[in-house]
This record gives C-alpha cells, sequence and structure tokens, in this order.
C-alpha cells in the first residue's frame, strides 16, 4: 500500500497571499495524483487530477505539479473560501486508493 | 450534472450490517465509469471502501475486503453499500462516489450519511 504524507498539518496563511501545500508519496505515483478541497460539514471537491489538471470550474488560482514521489498544490492569492482542508490521493497503484492525512489552511 | 445521493440507517447495532444505497441522476450508471464507496469517521481522514463497474466487476479496500459487497442495480440507476459485522470503528459519514478504476479520481461525491455503530 502507498502511504500518502501531506506537510505541514496545519497552514496558517493571511488572505491575498500564497499558500504552498506538499504531499509525498512512499514510492512513485508517477503524474497519478489529485487533490481535494473540504470544508466543514461537506463532500470533498476535486481540484486537481493528473498532478496538474484542474477540474471543471476550478480556479485558476489552484495549480498543481509535480511528479513521482513529490507533489505541490499552490493556492494563488488566498480567497475566504479557500479556508478549508485539503487532501491529496493517489491513484497509480490500487487497490487500494490512499490519501494524505490532510492540511488545514487556516486564516493568519 | 450528475448529482448522487445516499440513504440508510443512521445508526447501526454492532456486530449487524451496514446496509446504504446511492441514487444516481443526471446520468446512467449502464453508460459507463466506475462508482464506488469512501467513508470519513469523525475528525479524521478519507478511506476508499470500493468500486463497481456497471458490468459488476469489483474491487475493495484489502482493509475490509472480508465485509464488504458492493453492487449495482442499473434498472434503478443506483448502487448499494453492505458493510457486516460493524464495529465502532465502522462509525463515519459514508460518501458514495463516480471515479476509480482506469479514471483513478472521484468527481462528483454525494453529500455524505452519517452511520454511527452503537447499542
Amino acid at each position: 500500500e502507498i502511504v500518502m504524507t501531506q506537510s505541514p498539518a496545519t497552514l496558517s496563511v493571511s488572505p491575498g497571499e500564497r499558500a504552498t501545500l506538499s504531499c509525498r508519496a512512499s514510492q512513485s505515483v508517477s503524474s497519478n495524483l489529485a487533490w481535494y478541497q473540504q470544508k466543514p460539514g461537506q463532500a470533498p471537491r476535486l481540484l486537481i487530477y493528473d498532478a496538474s489538471t484542474r477540474a471543471t470550474g476550478i480556479p485558476a488560482r489552484f495549480s498543481g505539479s509535480g511528479s513521482g514521489t513529490e507533489f505541490t498544490l499552490i493556492i494563488s492569492s488566498l480567497q475566504s473560501e479557500d479556508f478549508a482542508v485539503y487532501y491529496c490521493q493517489q491513484y497509480n497503484t490500487w487497490p487500494p486508493y490512499t490519501f494524505g492525512q490532510g492540511t488545514k489552511l487556516e486564516i493568519k | 450534472q450528475v448529482q448522487l445521493q445516499e440513504s440508510g440507517p443512521g445508526l447501526v447495532k454492532p456486530s449487524e450490517t451496514l446496509s446504504l444505497t446511492c441514487a444516481v441522476s443526471g446520468y446512467s450508471i449502464s453508460s459507463g465509469y466506475y462508482w464506488g464507496w469512501l467513508r470519513q469517521p469523525p475528525g479524521k481522514g478519507l478511506e476508499w471502501i470500493g468500486n463497481i463497474y456497471h458490468s459488476g466487476s469489483t474491487y475493495y479496500n484489502p482493509s475490509l475486503e472480508s465485509r464488504v459487497t458492493i453492487s449495482v442495480d442499473t434498472s434503478k440507476n443506483q448502487l448499494s453499500l453492505k458493510l457486516s459485522s460493524v464495529t465502532a470503528a465502522d462509525t463515519a459519514v459514508y460518501y458514495c462516489v463516480r471515479g476509480g478504476g482506469s479514471t483513478g479520481w472521484f468527481d462528483p461525491w454525494g453529500q455524505g450519511t452519517l452511520v454511527t455503530v452503537s447499542s
């Protein structure tokens, strides 16, 4: 099973600033990585797939990069609605699909 | 627009079987894609339970495989989850999703339904 590790666990950033979230895989997942956003009381929402492709309707301020074992989600110019928990997920080697433990993005 | 709606009992007794249904609208399950279930214990992260293709091919999380059954009813355009011999550790919000299989990612998600295992 591939273990996904996200860092930091909590990230405090001011509105308008840039946030950088990291995700590391225990072995290569190529570019088979997705990012999700989850707000309190809501289901996760797909942001990015194939490491860098934005899902339908996702604003351009969200960007993903990386391949192999190291991945990054960047949110440029944070908006109030962006404060949430973010999860990465690998789908290179399954079953099982595995998720990181999440990064909570909070207002500084 | 594809929409998924989970339904089922919110409370299940230990050792019994958890049963949930997911109604799919806006897309015919028999047209393709994988469909499946994930769960999230309160305050914790996401766990993939399993996936099914419209043909009936299934893939399960090895950690749950002995207790899980996922099925589809194409005539009703819905999928179902059964998890047997539940314990308190199975208390979670259960989500129905489209995706997995050759697609890999999950989109969209149902709103989720909380199932509590307690006597």
